[in-house]
């Protein structure tokens, strides 16, 4: 079955670090490749998205490229801020259906002024 | 994106009842689906609801707990049925919009059972 797996946290940066979450998945096909963010107190937001490989998804300075052949979509941002902290979560959709989630345990951010 | 509410937002339950959480949007979806995320774990979907037909629930998760309703394309209910403990989770409601993929959620609904 699909799998998503996050590298462990919480993970603790000082503000203007250079930061990398670790994901990686496990699918049959090709699936859609998501990071969502949940702040503290609020719900969870997609952040971005990549639907095929090479692909590469941004926003609010982050990135994240869809690589197939090391089945990874790692999430990226040059210099973080203090407002950056929060639970980002990995997640896959597989592809050709109309299907729900599949999501990683999640990673804590915490970014130290 | 679309606007998506849920209630209760939150609620505190006594072990055996059963509790009906709603999802309104503020726009027709074709999709709709329900989550569930456990103290201090990821999310975990428990079925898509179906408009017009029964739900289709993933592996681990039955209709006799988890009954879905999804009478139109705005609505859908989640009844957690003879609660216990293990119960105590956050239950959200998604829905896919835009015909790209991507998944909206809504603020969820804390639930605990004593």
């Amino acid at each position: 079955g699909n799998s998503v797996t996050q590298m462990e946290g919480p993970v603790t940066l000082s503000e203007e670090a250079f930061l990398t979450i670790n994901c990686t998945y496990t699918a049959t096909g090709y699936p859609s490749l998501f990071w969502y963010v949940q702040y503290p107190g609020e719900g969870l937001q997609l952040l971005l998205k990549a639907t095929k490989a090479d692909d590469k998804g941004s926003n609010k300075g982050f990135e994240a490229t869809y690589r197939k052949e090391t089945t990874s979509f790692h999430l990226e941002k040059g210099s973080v801020q203090v407002s950056d902290s929060a639970v980002y979560f990995c997640a896959l959709r597989k592809g050709g259906g109309a299907d729900g989630l599949t999501f990683g345990k999640g990673t804590h951010l915490i970014i130290q002024p | 994106s679309a606007v998506i509410s849920q209630k209760p937002s939150r609620d505190i339950c006594q072990r055996g009842t059963s509790l009906t959480i709603q999802c309104q949007v503020d726009s027709q979806v074709t999709m709709m689906f329900w989550y569930r995320q456990q103290p201090g774990q990821s999310l975990t979907l428990i079925a898509t609801a179906n408009q017009g037909s029964e739900a289709t629930y993933e592996s681990g998760f039955v209709i006799d707990k988890f009954p879905i309703s999804r009478p139109n394309l705005t609505f859908s209910t989640l009844t957690v049925s003879n609660m216990s403990p293990e119960d105590s989770s956050i239950y959200l409601c998604s829905v896919e919009t835009g015909g790209r993929g991507e998944q909206f959620f809504g603020p969820g609904t804390r639930l605990t059972v004593l």
